[in-house]
């Protein structure tokens, strides 16, 4: 079974370009998460999608991020633009619907963004 | 509010056993987690424990729950050279069960 995938491994902008970030859950998981890691951190909530309703955004810095799941399966995660705080892990995770209380979630390998 | 913390680096011998503290802010949690992070790594579930649970072993996997001082440990016995990662420790806040708060993580140094 393929885990979560996501596309670019890396990328390195200059500040005020735009990026996007492409995640493609595990087949049949219905719940999808974006969350952000500093380095030295923990990761931290940015969405989290149930099919293709965004359930809680409440920690997406909406001026500049945005991120959209139009069939309820792969989603997209954009910048526009990028500032040099947004040097991150961009971690994209997803859940089976209805299991949520075991607490696992299946996370892809990360999109490591650099901004100069 | 919602926080949890950890000591930020532990390092053993191979063989020995290592324990990894966490406290936590949230006394209503429902779930208490740890994950594992290999370098270039997505995080992957170690285990869990719900919080009625004082205790839950797993292969070389002991989870330490003591809700009254919100404090949660992973021991890990035996510890070996592929053990070496950085270690998360997570919960489910009350106020929204969708949602994961993790740590800063505890990195794990394994000598041989």
């Amino acid at each position: 079974e393929a885990g979560v995938v996501q596309s670019p491994r890396y990328k390195i902008i200059e500040k005020k370009q735009p990026v996007a970030f492409w995640c493609n859950p595990i087949s049949g998981h219905n719940t999808l998460y974006w969350y952000r890691q500093n380095l030295g951190q923990g990761p931290e909530l940015l969405i989290r999608y149930e099919n293709e309703e965004a359930v809680d955004d409440s920690q997406l810095p909406k001026d500049r991020f945005s991120a959209e799941r139009l069939k309820g399966v792969d989603s997209t995660l954009k910048i526009q633009p990028a500032e040099l705080g947004d040097s991150a892990v961009y971690l994209c995770a997803s859940s089976p619907r209805g299991t949520f209380g075991t607490g696992e979630l299946f996370f892809g390998e990360g999109s490591r963004l650099t901004v100069l | 509010g919602e926080d949890v913390e950890q000591s930020l680096f532990l390092s053993v011998r191979e063989g020995d056993s290592s324990v990894i503290n966490c406290t936590y802010t949230d006394s209503s949690s429902t779930y208490l987690y740890w994950y594992k992070q290999e370098p270039g790594a997505g995080l992957q579930l170690l285990t869990y424990i719900f919080s009625n649970m004082d205790m839950k072993q797993d292969q070389r996997l002991t989870v330490l729950l003591n809700k009254k001082d919100k404090h949660l440990s992973l021991r890990i016995a035996d510890t070996q050279t592929g053990d070496s990662a950085i270690y998360f420790c997570a919960e489910t806040p009350s106020s929204n069960t969708g949602k994961l708060i993790f740590g800063q993580g505890t990195t794990l140094q394994v000598k041989p």
